[in-house]
This record gives structure tokens, C-alpha cells and sequence, in this order.
């Protein structure tokens, strides 16, 4: 089974900064995978799939890079309604979700 | 409008079945590009991929797992149904299920998951 790390897992920032989350792959994944942020007591939303596309409708200091075993996900400038815990999924083998970071205001 | 929900237990006896319900709108589950999986996430953790089920029914079930879960589908009713044996106080969770969608990516057919349920928590407890 393909396993997924994340890292840091939980972090602490201010509006306005630049936050960057990393997921690596335990073997190549091509860019199956996919981002989601997670609200307490909330379902995750999708932000990012195929490894760097923006799905619909979220806005664009979201983004998205990476291939292979290591992917990244930035938003460039946080805002308060992005403070949440954010997952990675990588779907090339079955599914496999990563930890988790927890984004909280610093 | 896609919308998917959970419907099953609140609270299961440690060593019962648990079947949970996902009904479906706003896609049909006859469609070969989108598919259902079942996830969830005990409280405070991390989320955990359970199983998924396709048109053609295509099944797959988490390695860990494989021996209790049972995925199945009912194209008429917009019904994905999971079932999970010999639940235990650690299945505590809420449950998710979620559509899967097929997506072009760099000249291959991907897929990945994009609308969720609200979840439901299920509670195993005596």
C-alpha cells in the first residue's frame, strides 16, 4: 500500500503569511492526488486535484505543485477563514489520505 | 446540484454488524465516470479511506479492513450500502461517504474524490 506523510503536522501563522504544507508519497504517484481542508465538525472540501489544479470556485492563493512523491500545497496569503486542518489524497493506488496539518492562528 | 448523505446507527454494540446508507442526488450511479466511497474518521483523527464501488462494480476495499467490509449498490434507489463486521469501541467515527470522478489528467484518466456527505457519527459502545 502507498503511505503518506505530511509535513509540519500543525503550524502556527498569521494573517497575511505565506504557508506552504508538503505531502510525500511512499513510492511514485504521477500527480494523482488531491488537497482537501477540513473545518472542525465540517466534511473536508476539495481545493486542489490532479497535484495542482484549482477546482471551482476556491480562490486563488491556493495552489498546488508537485509530481511523483512530493507535492505541496501554498496559500500565498492566509486569510482567517483558512485556518482549518488541511489533508492530502493520493488516489493512483487505491486511496490513502495523509495525517493532516493543522493550520491555527499564531 | 450533487448531494450525497449518510443514514445508519447512532450507536452499534461492540461485536455487531454496522450498515450504513448513502443515497445519492444530482448523479446517477449508473454513470462510468463517477463512483462512491466510503471514508471516515474517528474523533480527532485523521481521515481513513474505507472502500469504494463503480458503475460497473468495480470494488475496493482498504487492505486493514478488507476482511469486515462489504461495499454494494442499488442503481434504482441511489443507494451505496457499507457493511462493517464485529465492531469494536476503535471503529468509534464519523463516517463519510463521497462521489469519485473520473478526470482527464496529462493524457490519462484519473480520479479522485470530490463531493462529500455530511458524515454521521457512529458510536460503538455496550
Amino acid at each position: 500500500d502507498i503511505q503518506m506523510t505530511q509535513s509540519p503536522s500543525s503550524l502556527s501563522a498569521s494573517v497575511g503569511d505565506r504557508v506552504t504544507i508538503t505531502c510525500r508519497a511512499s513510492q511514485g504517484i504521477r500527480n494523482d492526488l488531491g488537497w482537501y481542508q477540513q473545518k472542525p465538525g465540517k466534511a473536508p472540501k476539495r481545493l486542489i486535484y490532479a497535484a495542482s489544479s484549482l477546482q471551482s470556485g476556491v480562490p486563488s492563493r491556493f495552489s498546488g505543485s508537485g509530481s511523483g512523491t512530493e507535492f505541496t500545497l501554498t496559500i500565498s496569503s492566509l486569510q482567517p477563514e483558512d485556518f482549518a486542518t488541511y489533508y492530502c489524497l493520493q488516489h493512483n493506488s487505491l486511496f490513502t489520505f495523509g495525517p493532516g496539518t493543522k493550520v491555527d492562528i499564531k | 446540484q450533487v448531494t450525497l448523505k449518510e443514514s445508519g446507527p447512532v450507536l452499534v454494540k461492540p461485536t455487531e454488524t454496522l450498515t450504513l446508507t448513502c443515497t445519492v442526488s444530482g448523479f446517477s450511479l449508473s454513470n462510468a465516470r463517477m463512483g462512491v466511497s466510503w471514508i471516515r474518521q474517528p474523533p480527532g483523527k485523521a481521515l481513513e479511506w474505507l472502500a469504494h464501488i463503480f458503475s460497473n462494480d468495480e470494488k475496493s476495499y482498504s487492505t486493514s479492513l478488507k476482511s469486515r467490509l462489504t461495499i454494494s449498490k442499488d442503481t434504482s434507489k441511489s443507494q451505496v450500502v457499507l457493511t462493517m463486521t464485529n465492531m469494536d469501541p476503535v471503529d468509534t467515527a464519523t463516517y463519510y461517504c463521497a462521489r469519485i470522478i473520473y478526470y482527464d489528467s496529462s493524457g490519462y484518466l484519473s480520479r479522485g474524490i470530490d463531493y462529500w456527505g455530511q458524515g454521521t457519527l457512529v458510536t460503538v459502545s455496550s
